[in-house]
């Protein structure tokens, strides 16, 4: 079984650009959840969608927004970027938001210039 | 405020060597924890999740405990390898957390980077 698929596994922006990372979660698995992580530190929780909806948001701005659709996979989208922006963006998938086991996509490395 | 706390930072140790990694929170509600593998610019690999009503997990050469009441967890490698050099994450999912209910949301450490010499 394939595990969790992000595209693309790298990309280059400029500041104040918009981007859009892309997640598929395992197959049968209904949540999907964003992480960024910048350099030696642990991921820090972005958003949580379960069923289509909006399960949990971290402390980010408003310039960060996600979505899931009906098959599950998910998009995290982030606007007018900044060069703290820059970070390994990280999908997870779940079967429910409870005690299941989060697996981990490879992420997407985001450097903004 | 959940924060998770790992110690040491980083450890080298020679290959063959049994090692233990430490994690600690500071709020003991949790649903469970759970312990990571990350290579070098890749995606965490998920090693073991004891849940909250659990004391340890085991698989292979690994073993995690977990003690709630000290806010604690341990992850015990046995006859270390080479190929187990990387950064260990531990990360606990909270019951609830500040402004609203994140129930996927898990705080993590800042990592145990390993390093196995032959």
């Amino acid at each position: 079984d394939a595990g969790v698929t992000q595209s693309p596994t790298h990309l280059i922006k400029t500041r104040g650009q918009h981007v859009t990372l892309r997640c598929s979660p395992i197959s049968g698995h209904k949540s999907v959840s964003w992480y960024q992580q910048v350099l030696g530190q642990g991921p820090q929780f972005i958003f949580q969608y379960y069923e289509k909806e909006e399960r949990g948001r971290g402390n980010f701005p408003d310039r960060f927004s996600a979505r899931q659709f009906p098959n599950y996979s998910s998009e995290l989208n982030v606007n007018a970027l900044l060069l703290g922006d820059s970070a390994l963006y990280l999908c997870a998938s779940s079967y429910d938001i409870f005690n299941s086991p989060l697996h981990f996509g490879n992420g997407t490395r985001l450097t903004v210039t | 405020k959940q924060e998770v706390t790992q110690i040491p930072a980083a450890l080298s140790v020679p290959e063959g060597e049994n090692l233990v990694l430490n994690c600690s929170f500071t709020d003991s509600a949790i649903y469970n924890l759970q312990w990571f593998r990350q290579d070098p610019g890749k995606g965490l690999t998920s090693l073991l999740l004891i849940q909250s009503s659990q004391r340890e997990q085991t698989s292979g050469r690994l073993n995690a405990s977990l003690d709630k009441s000290s806010g604690r967890s341990t992850l015990y490698i046995a006859a270390s390898q080479p190929g187990d050099s990387a950064t260990y994450l531990c990360a606990v999912r909270p019951i609830s957390s500040a402004g609203g209910t994140s129930y996927g949301k898990l705080t993590f450490g800042q990592g145990t980077i390993l390093t196995v010499h032959p």
